[in-house]
């Protein structure tokens, strides 16, 4: 029983224009959101959160989105550029002490 | 300042033998949890530690074990190999309350 759904397992945007990546969950349980990148050969590496209390949060190019009611994030990237090409993986937990539930993970291809 | 390390880099071990995995937390940090990444899908919890202690455990049976030591490494043991073992596996390493970090991985073959 999958808790955190990403549809899309790729996705690929032209350099410069808005990257989106959906994120969807099914436990109401959850309290916080992340967003992790992953390049290969290498670990995760944490990108952005967000607390369920909020429905924003922007650090410089990246910012996520959560609408509690669809249960539902996105994550966005403007603008994208050569070195967002990875594997995002949305990710979620009972708060920020807790396990972390993934997703299968989007593989994105920024296009030249 | 180093970030979280894990050793080894791959292994390759056969059906019932068991493994050990080291990860040494990022500096400063004083938790330490274990996922385990099968091919072609996001990582999965197996469990947590903190003050030495398992605080959280994913749905993995009792072959995963593991320790964390005084220092706040900790290793991950996986005894009688199954061939479904084979996966990357994951050290997150956090402050109590903050982000986890994760490290490169170990890749394990069993064959």
């Amino acid at each position: 029983d999958q808790q955190v759904k990403q549809n899309s397992p790729s996705l690929s945007v032209q350099e410069g224009r808005i990257s989106i990546l959906n994120c969807d969950y099914t436990n109401s349980m959850f309290d916080y959101f992340l967003w992790y990148k992953k390049y290969p050969a290498e670990g995760p590496t944490f990108l952005i959160s967000i607390s369920s209390i909020k429905d924003k949060n922007e650090d410089g190019r990246f910012t996520v989105f959560l609408n509690k009611s669809a249960k539902h994030l996105s994550l966005h990237i403007v603008p994208s550029q050569p070195g967002d090409s990875a594997v995002y993986f949305c990710a979620a937990s009972g708060g920020r002490d807790d396990k972390i539930i993934f997703g299968k993970g989007t593989r994105l291809h920024i296009l030249p | 300042d180093a970030g979280v390390t894990q050793s080894p880099t791959h292994l390759i071990k056969t059906r019932g033998q068991q493994v050990t995995l080291r990860c040494s937390p990022k500096s400063g940090h004083d938790t330490v949890s274990w996922y385990q990444q099968a091919l072609g899908q996001g990582p999965q919890f197996i469990f947590q530690y903190y003050e030495e202690e398992e605080r959280q455990r994913g749905n993995f049976p009792d072959r995963f074990s593991g320790h964390q030591f005084p220092n706040y490494s900790s290793e991950l043991n996986v005894n009688a190999l199954l061939l479904g073992d084979s996966a990357l596996y994951l050290c997150a390493s956090s402050l109590w309350g903050y982000e986890q970090y994760f490290g490169p991985g170990t890749r394990l073959t069993v064959t």
